[in-house]
């Protein structure tokens, strides 16, 4: 059973428009929610992550929007750019005293911005 | 890379050797993960460490082990390779519960 769905699995968006990638979870006890960039051939990256205490969270042009009780958040990037262009993932974690704080990911969004 | 270094790169094997990947930190973070890519599959965790000599399994643990003797070091052993294996892994590392986890550049390997 996948606990975090990410979609689309791609996007293509033009220079300067929005793009949206949104994901959705099962489990409620989840505290923790970061996206990862990734580029090919490279490790995934910590782009901006939130946590269930605020609906919104702002860095630059990127902004994860939350709704708890919907159990879904997404992310935004305005004003999008070429070198945007990458793979996206959505995670979620639990802190747990004495557990590993795993980090569930979703299975990743292709993301082209196109000239 | 945050100081996370893998080896090695790429590797090619064949269908029932041994195979050791290594995942090397130099910030002493406390929990350490190994996860690999497979396209569809987005990242799926194999094993994790919370401390030395304290591991436990993921989702995709069958066929794999890990060791951590050292803070530094989470060494991820395939018994005997098959197939199936054939992945990209990926390291990563943080120092506290809900803050970012750094990865390393990932091992590519194929089993043959």
């Amino acid at each position: 059973q996948q606990q975090v769905k990410q979609s689309p699995q791609s996007l293509i968006v033009q220079k300067g428009g929005i793009s949206i990638i949104n994901c959705a979870y099962e489990n409620t006890a989840f505290d923790y929610f970061p996206w990862y960039q990734q580029f090919p051939g490279k490790g995934p990256a910590l782009l901006i992550a939130i946590r269930p205490d605020v609906s919104e969270k702002k860095e630059g042009r990127f902004t994860i929007s939350f709704n708890k009780s919907a159990k879904q958040f997404s992310l935004h990037i305005m004003d999008s750019q070429p070198g945007d262009s990458a793979t996206y993932f959505c995670a979620a974690s639990e802190g747990v005293t004495g557990g590993g704080n795993k980090l569930t990911f979703g299975t990743g969004t292709q993301l082209k911005v196109e000239l | 890379d945050a100081g996370i270094t893998q080896s090695p790169r790429h590797k090619v094997t064949e269908t029932g050797t041994p195979v050791t990947l290594r995942c090397h930190q130099t910030e002493n973070h406390r929990y350490m993960y190994w996860y690999r890519q497979d396209p569809g599959h987005g990242l799926r965790l194999i094993h994790y460490s919370y401390g030395v000599k304290d591991t436990d399994k993921g989702e995709v643990s069958d066929g794999y082990s890990v060791s951590r003797s050292k803070t530094e070091d989470f060494l991820l052993t395939l018994e005997s390779a098959t197939s199936s294996q054939t992945s990209v892994y990926f390291c990563a590392a943080k120092d506290r519960q809900n803050t970012e986890a750094f990865f390393g550049q990932g091992t590519r390997l194929t089993v043959v």
